[in-house]
């Protein structure tokens, strides 16, 4: 399955100001997708950013807050603007694994933000 | 929006004994898989069903998909300490190409 690298792993962040997080990944895929995981919840998909066009956001979320950059096949960014304490979550990249959707996808390992 | 309900939300059990989980959901779709996290870092998949199965194996695991009843289980056999986590349910809905994810069952195993 494919490899992905996440950075960084945590981050303490005072409120107002933004945060980047990235995700490499050691093949080329064709969809990436950002992940929103709050305090002893699920995962809840925040948009899929697909190379060379704008990402698709998920009801509840919005390009302002939530810019994404993809700007080759094997990389992208997710921006966590205008913090707020709420934003307080992990966050955590996939991509569909080498095979297809039939082999399950792969994540990265997650940024654990804290927003004071 | 969450699809996907899980119960229990968390189980206890001894080492040694049985762990299922079970997993609702609501829409159509190509497969349903099983993922487990620990402490809260990025998730590791461990199984996959294709909706036009019913049951499958990989070790300790065996997971049955019903999608006349849109549910799932996750049975883990002779758990071990090391299987304390969180499991959670995610389905691949038909054309959607994502991953919809259930609540999940925090799963404790006691020495």
């Amino acid at each position: 399955s494919a490899v992905i690298s996440q950075k960084p792993s945590r981050d303490i962040c005072q409120r107002g100001t933004s945060l980047t997080i990235q995700c490499q990944v050691d093949s080329q895929v064709t969809m990436m997708f950002w992940y929103r995981q709050q305090p002893g919840q699920s995962l809840t998909l925040i948009a899929t950013a697909n190379q060379g066009s704008e990402a698709t956001y998920e009801s509840g979320f919005v390009i302002d807050k939530f810019p994404i950059s993809r700007p080759n096949l094997t990389f992208s960014t997710l921006t966590v603007s205008n913090m707020s304490p709420e934003d307080s979550s992990i966050y955590l990249c996939s991509v569909v694994s080498r095979g297809g959707h039939n082999y399950g996808y792969t994540f990265g390992s997650g940024t654990r933000l804290t927003v004071v | 929006s969450q699809q996907g309900e899980e119960d229990p939300q968390a189980l206890s059990i001894q080492e040694g004994e049985n762990a299922t989980m079970n997993c609702s959901y609501k829409t159509s779709i190509n497969n349903l898989q099983w993922y487990r996290q620990n402490s809260g870092r990025g998730l590791v998949h461990l199984i996959l069903i294709r909706s036009n199965e019913r049951e499958k194996h990989s070790g300790r695991l065996r997971v049955t998909l019903d999608t006349s009843k849109k549910s799932s289980s996750l049975l883990i056999t002779a758990s071990r300490a090391a299987d304390t986590a969180s499991y959670f349910c995610a389905t691949d809905e038909q054309g959607a190409q994502k991953l919809v994810f259930g609540q999940g069952t925090r799963l404790t195993i006691n020495p």
